[in-house]
Order: structure tokens, then C-alpha cells, then sequence
């Protein structure tokens, strides 16, 4: 598509339920990022995947969160057992993987989940 | 360890006034690349500009310039003119090295208010 689309953009779940958060990159991006993003604060970095495979997934806080990329291009992020502080907006990126590092060319962001626990 | 300080939390301006964001960062990396990205209120990052670790060249675009000085590790960002559509939260950013690890460090972001 167009540009990078996150699906839904609002999700209110309760606490201990499990989520799942989508991100459609564009088309004939191989690098795929996934950040969080409390109130107030910077993305902090959650996953990076190149291609199918996980390149990075170090900033996953634990492993209550997940995340899948398998045919290389949609994304899920998928977080078990919810708790309040997971409530946060979560941004999905992609870009090229040019000549440089990846990412270093600059990300194009979607809008983003706004994830709310109760 | 990797750091982005941008110690402007708000700024606040009339129109047609300059402004410049400051940015500071920290890495042990030789070779890096730096961001800026703008926040409007609908949420989406916005890339603005990128900068590598070896171009210390300023740069102009329109209404917007950049300043990189390696020496006191500062990307400040400086809108002419501003203008109420500049309205935004704007992030520095610092991005992957050479070495490996694919991930941006951003700063906590300045918000920018233009005010008519």
C-alpha cells in the first residue's frame, strides 16, 4: 500500500486478556519495526525483523509480548496477559534495506494502536 | 551508553518567529546516523531529515535547517518562520551503526505550540 497501516487504531481490552496488534508495511519493505510509545515519551524500541526472521527482538520487555512476521510482509504483535502498564500507543515502521544499515535511511510510521488496559 | 537528551519539553511561539529545537545525543559508535521526526497531532512520525555521523555539512530545506556539530555532539533543528501548521511534538533520534543493532534511541521529544 501507500503507507505503513496499523490495525485496529484504538483497542480497549481488559486486564489478563490477550491482544494482538496488525501492521501492513509497505509494499516492498523487507525491514519491520515495531516501538512503543508511553505518554510523553519517545518510541522505544520493541522488535526489528528482517524478512520473515526476527533480526532483533531486544527490546521485547518480557515474554508476555511476541511478535510474527511469517510470509515477510504483514506483522502481528501480540501481547498475553495484559496489564496496565502495557497500555501505551504501539507504532509499526518499515523502510528499505539500502545500502546502508538497516533503518538508517529513515522509517515511514503508521499511525499507530493506541492500546488501553482497564 | 546510547542517549538522546532533547531538554526542551515545550516551546511556545508567535508565528513568524524563529525557533530552534535542541538536540544532544551520546554513543560510543564512530559511525552513526542521526533523525529528526515530526509528531502532528494525528500521531504519525514524520521523517524530516537524516544525517550520518561523517557529513557535518548543515543543511537547508525551505523554512527548516539543521545544525550537526560533532564536537559537542548536538543536531539542533531550527524552523524560520515558524508557522501554526509547524504545531507538533519533534523527535531526535539516534539511529544504527555500522556494528549491528537496528534500533532508533529516541529523545523524549520537544512540543512546539505556534500560536496565530
Amino acid at each position: 500500500g501507500a503507507g505503513v497501516s496499523q490495525t485496529p487504531s484504538n483497542k480497549v481490552t481488559e486486564k489478563g486478556k490477550y491482544v494482538e496488534l496488525r501492521c501492513d508495511p509497505i509494499s516492498g519493505h523487507t525491514a519491520l519495526y515495531w516501538y512503543r510509545q508511553s505518554l510523553g515519551q519517545g518510541p522505544e524500541f520493541l522488535i526489528y525483523f528482517q524478512g520473515t526472521g526476527a533480526a532483533d527482538d531486544s527490546g521485547l520487555p518480557n515474554d508476555r509480548f511476541f511478535a510474527v512476521r511469517p510470509e515477510g510482509s504483514v506483522s502481528t504483535l501480540k501481547i498475553q496477559r495484559t496489564e496496565r502498564g502495557d497500555s501505551a500507543v504501539y507504532l509499526c515502521a518499515s523502510s528499505l534495506t539500502g545500502g546502508g544499515p538497516p533503518g538508517s535511511y529513515g522509517y515511514t510510521f503508521g499511525s499507530g494502536t493506541r492500546l488501553t488496559v482497564v | 551508553a546510547q542517549k538522546v537528551t532533547q531538554a526542551q519539553t515545550e516551546i511556545s511561539v508567535v508565528e513568524k518567529e524563529d525557533v530552534t529545537l535542541d538536540c544532544v545525543y551520546e554513543t560510543r559508535d564512530t559511525t552513526y546516523y542521526l533523525f529528526w521526526y515530526k509528531q502532528p497531532p494525528s500521531g504519525e512520525l514524520v521523517f524530516l531529515i537524516r544525517r550520518n555521523s561523517f557529513d557535518e555539512q548543515n543543511e537547508i530545506s525551505g523554512r527548516y535547517s539543521w545544525n550537526f556539530q560533532k564536537s559537542t555532539s548536538s543536531f539542533n533543528f531550527t524552523i524560520t518562520a515558524s508557522q501554526v501548521v509547524d504545531s507538533a511534538v519533534y523527535f531526535c533520534a539516534l539511529g544504527p551503526p555500522a556494528s549491528g543493532t537496528y534500533k532508533y534511541i529516541f529523545g523524549t521529544g520537544t512540543r512546539l505550540k505556534v500560536l496565530a
